[in-house]
């Protein structure tokens, strides 16, 4: 059973900590997603990383940063949190061979900044 | 800009009738189109993927079309059941690296 897992359901944190989020995928998956999901606005992509230490931008990458050092695991980083960083956040993980492949998405990490 | 649109009012209908979803988009020509559905509280699910070079897709109760004239994709769910309410997203395949351009998605609520 394929998986993807996110290191926390909910997180609290207080404006200008810094504040990781971990994903972890067992699939060796090369491609991995960071997205934030509001009310709204759907699915925007934060940075993604086609193989392990290779990340890019996407549409919403001011305020984070991501690393990847292992291909399992995928880490986005928030320097400093601010309030309008209260989203949930969806991790997802695909092959990169071919062109369709769909996404495997974790179950989402709610955070809230105060 | 690139831009993805679906209802955002919700979908109410009785079990047993035909869901229709809608999904139109401007300024762009995906090479594919998926559709996912995402639970409360849960990622989405991958359900169906369509490529511009087809015009329908079966799978079990669900069927998707995709329109690249009128940029615009329907999902159809047949003899619909309660257990089909969820929010339904649409996603364009935006090039290389699978990425995909997600839709705000459309509720469903199917009522017994």
């Amino acid at each position: 059973d394929v998986k993807v897992t996110q290191s926390s359901r909910y997180l609290v944190k207080r404006t200008g900590e810094k504040v990781f989020l971990e994903c972890v995928q067992d699939m060796d998956h090369e491609n991995m997603f960071w997205y934030r999901q509001d009310p709204g606005l759907g699915l925007r992509l934060i940075y993604f990383s086609y193989d392990v230490k290779m990340k890019e931008k996407g549409d919403i990458p001011e305020g984070y940063s991501v690393s990847r050092e292992k291909k399992e695991r995928f880490s986005l980083i928030l320097e400093s949190a601010s309030t309008n960083q209260t989203s949930m956040y969806l991790c997802a993980s695909s092959l990169r061979k071919g062109v369709y492949n769909e996404q495997f998405f974790g179950p989402g990490t709610r955070l809230t900044v105060l | 800009s690139q831009k993805i649109e679906q209802n955002s009012e919700a979908l109410n209908i009785q079990e047993g009738k035909t869901a229709t979803l809608t999904c139109n988009y401007t300024n762009y020509s995906p090479a594919y189109l998926q559709w996912y559905r995402q639970d409360p509280g849960r990622g989405p699910v991958f359900l169906l993927l369509i490529r511009e070079n087809e015009k329908e897709k079966r799978k079990e109760r669900l069927k998707v079309t995709f329109d690249t004239t009128l940029k615009q994709s329907l999902f159809h769910i047949t003899a619909s059941q309660p257990a089909d309410s969820a929010t339904y997203l649409c996603a364009l395949g935006a090039g290389g690296y699978n990425k995909l351009i997600f839709g705000a998605g459309t509720r469903l609520a199917v009522h017994p």
